[in-house]
């Protein structure tokens, strides 16, 4: 069965700080990655996507997130944080043929 | 143009009733979903379906039941309300369960307070 952990429970930054979300994984087979957003009181929108190719995938708002297979990790990074970037940050991931498995989340503060 | 929406937003009930949340989603996508988010937001999936096959996490209560009139509507009745059963619960959907590179698509959420 796969699993999905996430570093940390609650990461607090000031605005313009660099940010790295942690995620790893364990499945031993292909899986495909995501990273979900949730802004307070809203629903999961997707950030990005890894399937296959170039592990370093760019999603929307200046997020990126690096697929390292022999780490089983699929990391989350923004150069230069907002505070609008505060939200929570899930990582997901599943296999064919197999249901989402979301990680437990982290929790973004941007202080102002 | 709301993809995937959910009725009601905020739901306050008594210990023992019975309830029920709607969702649609007009996206043509063939399979929906049901996940519980808890208070520590953890996300967990309670069912998952197509017009073919209803997959049900073992760790669900037989209180709850996925009902589907449509391929665009997948409700979730639950019986016999339990403290334990306030959440957020989010309806979500993608266009196939067998493409495992299928993104899923959330609905706003359903807060649901168990008094």
């Amino acid at each position: 069965a796969q699993s999905v952990s996430q570093h940390n429970h609650h990461v607090i930054l000031s605005e313009a700080a660099s940010l790295e979300l942690g995620c790893n994984y364990s499945y031993g087979g292909t899986v495909n990655l995501f990273w979900y957003v949730q802004y307070p009181g809203q629903h999961l929108q997707l950030l990005l996507k890894y399937f296959s190719g170039d592990p370093l995938v760019k999603g929307i708002k200046g997020f990126e997130a690096e697929f390292i297979k022999s780490k089983f990790s699929f990391n989350l990074r923004k150069p230069s944080v907002q505070w609008s970037d505060t939200a929570e940050y899930f990582c997901a991931v599943n296999a064919h043929g197999q249901n989402f498995v979301f990680g437990p989340g982290t929790r973004l503060s941007v202080l102002p | 143009d709301t993809a995937v929406s959910q009725t009601p937003k905020y739901l306050v009930t008594q210990m023992g009733n019975d309830k029920s949340i709607k969702c649609e989603q007009n996206l043509g996508h063939d399979t929906m979903y049901w996940y519980k988010q808890d208070s520590k937001k953890f996300l967990k999936i309670m069912f998952s379906y197509n017009n073919k096959e209803l997959i049900i996490n073992e760790t669900v209560p037989n209180r709850f039941s996925p009902k589907s009139p449509d391929k665009a509507h997948l409700n979730l009745h639950i019986n016999s309300l339990e403290l334990g059963d306030s959440a957020v619960y989010f309806c979500a959907s993608s266009q196939t369960s067998v493409q495992s590179t299928d993104t899923q698509y959330f609905g706003p959420g359903t807060r649901l307070t168990v008094l």
